[in-house]
């Protein structure tokens, strides 16, 4: 089965300043989607960015991009310029590549990052 | 994207009695998913709701306690049964865009008291 883990429970930066939040995750597929979503305290998920395993090129959404290293199973992602309203829980999630009922999306445990101002 | 609507937002409730949440799409979808999210949790799933046929529940959740209905393509209810305090969650619903990745609704926060 399909794991996700976020080892950071939670995270700081100061505003302005770059942070990156760590997932790893494992599956014995070869294709597979990846996506972070935030959920602030209105408890809203919000779709952050999505990577395609079969792409190499690191996924980009303005300030927000991802390392993708499918060969170490790893998807990080990098907030640049953190502002206030980053602060949220982030979660990582995997989706398998077969649709239907297997379209759910596998989640992590989330980080929970603060921006100081 | 996909807007998704649930009701009620939130609702407390006595323990054993039952609660429907409703989920509304603004367009036609052929599955739907619906979480729970438990105090300080994760998103597990719950099921995975096709319109016009019985829904697939994961490993945990069981159709005596979480009934789902999806009688159309834009609409789906979750119905959490003779709650105990331990059902105390956000239920999300959520359905997937065309790039696989999932639209949420807002969630319903239950309290069983």
């Amino acid at each position: 089965a399909q794991t996700v883990t976020q080892s950071q429970p939670e995270m700081s930066v100061q505003e302005a300043e770059t942070v990156t939040l760590s997932c790893t995750y494992d599956t014995s597929e070869s294709d597979y989607y990846l996506f972070w979503y935030k959920q602030p305290p209105s408890r809203q998920m919000i779709l952050v960015i999505r990577q395609e395993a079969y792409k190499q090129q690191n996924a980009t959404e303005n300030r927000f991009s991802v390392n993708f290293q499918k060969a170490a199973k790893s998807f990080s992602l990098k907030i640049s310029d953190s502002q206030l309203g980053d602060a949220a829980m982030y979660f990582c999630a995997y989706r398998s590549p077969y649709g239907g009922s297997q379209g759910n999306l596998i989640f992590g445990k989330g980080t929970k990052l603060s921006v100081k101002p | 994207s996909a807007v998704i609507s649930q009701k009620p937002s939130r609702d407390i409730c006595q323990r054993g009695t039952s609660l429907t949440i409703q989920c509304q799409v603004d367009s036609q979808v052929t599955m739907m998913f619906w979480y729970r999210q438990q105090p300080g949790q994760s998103l597990t799933l719950i099921a995975t709701a096709n319109q016009g046929s019985e829904a697939t529940y994961e490993s945990g959740f069981v159709i005596d306690k979480f009934p789902i209905s999806r009688p159309n393509l834009t609409f789906s209810t979750l119905t959490v049964s003779n709650m105990s305090p331990e059902d105390s969650s956000i239920y999300l619903c959520s359905v997937e865009g065309q790039r696989t990745e999932q639209y949420f609704g807002p969630g319903t926060r239950l309290t069983v008291t």
